[in-house]
């Protein structure tokens, strides 16, 4: 059962451009939702995090915004440079779901041409 | 700091041979995991480990084996290879339950099966 559904696969933007990456969960009991990016040949890394007492963080040019009643939760990234492509993944988690654990969403492949 | 660290790189193995996958981190982390990514899948967790002397199962246990006799220490086991097992491997740790679900990630090991 996947608890956690990422779209689109893959993302084709040009420089400016505001990608979207969507996530949906099913679980209410998840209380965490970072999203990873992941350059080629590396292991991913943290961008950013939402708690869901919040429906909007920013942190630089990278945004999640939330919606609990939903279930749903994006990644907008503002003015998006090359340097941005990578492959971006969303996460749940939960302390009261079972132990810290993350599920991931199955990935989004993000090119951004000049 | 090195952070996460894992070895060998890259491997490949015949089908039905053992091997053994290291992780190590510096950061005194408690917690530790690996997970394994194939296209289309995102990544998914093995086995996990919450403490020095404990381990548990993840996702995808099957085929597996892990020991954390170390803090530092996280090894992940195959002990008869099979081509399903194709995939690159990513340990990764963090804190603890109660200051952050934040999972730092090693570089990845990239493992073929023959």
């Amino acid at each position: 059962q996947q608890q956690v559904k990422q779209s689109p696969q893959s993302l084709i933007v040009q420089k400016g451009g505001i990608p979207i990456i969507n996530c949906a969960y099913e679980n209410t009991a998840f209380d965490y939702f970072p999203w990873y990016q992941q350059f080629p040949g590396k292991g991913p890394a943290l961008l950013i995090a939402i708690r869901p007492d919040v429906s909007e963080k920013k942190e630089g040019r990278f945004t999640i915004s939330f919606n609990k009643s939903a279930k749903q939760f994006s990644l907008h990234i503002m003015d998006s440079q090359p340097g941005d492509s990578a492959t971006y993944f969303c996460a749940v988690g939960g302390r009261s779901y079972n132990t810290d654990k993350l599920i991931f969403g199955t990935g989004t492949r993000l090119q951004v041409f000049p | 700091n090195a952070g996460v660290t894992q070895t060998p790189k890259f491997r490949v193995l015949k089908t039905g041979q053992s091997m053994t996958l290291l992780c190590a981190q510096d950061m005194n982390h408690e917690y530790m995991y690996w997970y394994r990514q194939d296209p289309g899948m995102g990544l998914r967790l093995i086995h996990y480990s919450v403490g020095e002397g404990t381990t548990a199962k993840g996702e995808v246990p099957d085929g597996y084996n892990v020991s954390r006799l170390k803090k530092q220490n996280f090894l992940l086991g195959l002990e008869s290879a099979a081509p399903s097992q194709t995939s690159v491997y990513f340990c990764a740790s963090s804190i603890n339950r109660g200051s952050s679900y934040e999972q730092y990630f090693g570089p990845g090991t990239r493992l073929t099966v023959t």
